[in-house]
């Protein structure tokens, strides 16, 4: 069975620009959240989706949006890029729903965004 | 305000031998712990879990340990393998916070053979 899985693999923007990032997640998986991870630091919170209805948002400015599509699909927008926006994006998908709303995540192998 | 703490960057540890990694918490609403293995180039892998109302969850060579007065827990891998040499990642969550999960900065494990 296929993992999550991420696209593009690396990418490399400058400062202002705009990115997109797509995940699909592990089939049968409803809910996708989406993580921030700087080198040297463990995965940080930025998005959940369940059910194309966002759930959770973690601390980061509006410049972050997402949204999950009726397939469960997810995209990551950023826009105006800055350079501290430089980080692996990590996908993660979760068999979350009405029984079971506490379960593992499981990651995809990210998204290496760099910002010049 | 780091949550989850790894206190130990890296630990080195001989095949066979046991390699324990460790992570304390403050935050007391916490009630559901993972523990994720990560090599390089690669997503975290999921390798157990543990919610509060145990203190102890065992798979295969995985064993964890929750310390709820401690606001502490534990990863045992018994023996340690050379391809268990990877950063291992503890994340937790609330309740009230659905599956949104708070993780610790990692512990580098190296396994000698």
């Amino acid at each position: 069975d296929a993992g999550v899985t991420q696209s593009p693999t690396h990418l490399i923007k400058t400062r202002g620009q705009h990115v997109t990032l797509r995940c699909s997640p592990i089939s049968g998986h409803k809910s996708v959240s989406w993580y921030q991870q700087v080198l040297g630091q463990g995965p940080q919170f930025i998005f959940q989706y369940y059910e194309k209805e966002e759930r959770g948002r973690g601390n980061f400015p509006d410049r972050f949006s997402a949204r999950q599509f009726p397939n469960y699909s997810s995209e990551l927008n950023v826009n105006a890029l800055l350079l501290g926006d430089s980080a692996l994006y990590l996908c993660a998908s979760s068999i979350v729903g009405t029984r079971f709303w506490r379960s593992p995540l499981h990651f995809g192998n990210g998204t290496r965004l760099t910002v010049t | 305000d780091q949550q989850v703490k790894q206190n130990s960057p890296s630990l080195s540890v001989q095949e066979g031998r046991i390699s324990i990694l460790n992570c304390d918490y403050t935050n007391s609403m916490f009630d559901y712990f993972l523990w994720y293995k990560k090599y390089p180039a690669e997503g975290p892998t999921f390798l157990i879990s543990i919610s509060s109302i145990k203190d102890k969850n065992e798979d295969g060579r995985f064993t964890v340990f929750l310390n709820k007065s401690a606001k502490h827990l534990s990863l045992h891998i018994v023996p340690s393998q050379p391809g268990d040499s990877a950063v291992y990642f503890c994340a937790a969550s609330a309740s009230n916070t659905g599956n949104q999960f708070y993780f610790g900065t990692g512990t580098s494990l190296t396994v000698i053979p």
